[in-house]
């Protein structure tokens, strides 16, 4: 079972330049999010969605843009890269059914030089 | 709106003893669901355990437990007989029965484990 996967795993921008983090997830589940965590600290919620087509902010959305055109795919989109957006980023995803946990993807490292 | 607290940012236990990881968390919702997460220096999260508010009985996951205790909104975290591979940074979380409702975490607690 492959989950959630999150690509790239690890990438050095530029301060300015844009990227798109992908995620996507297998186990059909309606329910997807962003987060990223700065060293030595929690989660922060960037983006989420409750299916296809509906997307809302979190507490970090701020310099970052989402889109969820399937029920599979929840790109991250990062426009004019600052040092302040380095991070590790999360996906995660969870089902319609509450007593389920959430599935995270492996990490994407970013660092903005 | 619901929160979670950890108030340990860190603590330490020697190998082979217990330690437990305390959170608590704020609802007026009387039926919801409460995990734990471990995430070691992987950065993978990994879910420990989970408790169903409406079960009186603590869920318990091999050395891993939990002291549920819901009118107190807490639900605190025991690792038995510690291994080095336990050392981590532990996060709670609470989801709430309304689907759409954000899952919330915790700050975390990051577990050390001296040899």
């Amino acid at each position: 079972n492959a989950g959630v996967t999150q690509t790239p795993k690890f990438r050095i921008l530029k301060i300015g330049q844009s990227m798109t983090l992908q995620c996507t997830q297998d186990m059909n589940h309606n329910y997807m999010y962003w987060y990223r965590q700065d060293p030595g600290m929690g989660l922060k919620l960037i983006y989420y969605s409750v299916g296809a087509g509906i997307t809302d902010k979190g507490e970090v959305p701020n310099g970052y843009n989402v889109s969820r055109s399937t029920t599979e795919d929840f790109p991250l989109r990062l426009e004019l890269a600052a040092p302040s957006q380095t991070s590790v980023y999360f996906c995660a995803s969870s089902s319609t059914v509450t007593n389920q946990p959430q599935h995270f993807g492996d990490g994407t490292r970013l660092s903005i030089l | 709106a619901q929160t979670v607290t950890q108030s340990q940012p860190e603590m330490s236990v020697q190998e082979a003893e217990t330690v437990t990881l305390s959170c608590t968390y704020d609802t007026s919702e009387s039926d919801y669901y409460l995990f734990w997460y471990k995430q070691p220096p992987s950065r993978q999260m990994i879910l420990v355990i989970r408790q169903e508010a409406y079960k009186q009985q603590n869920a318990t996951e091999n050395r891993f437990s939990v002291n549920f205790q819901k009118a107190a909104k807490s639900f605190s975290l025991k690792i038995s007989d510690s291994q080095l591979g336990d050392a981590a940074m532990y996060f709670c979380a609470y989801r709430s029965p309304n689907r759409d409702d954000k899952i919330i975490f915790g700050k975390g607690t990051r577990l050390h484990i001296l040899p």
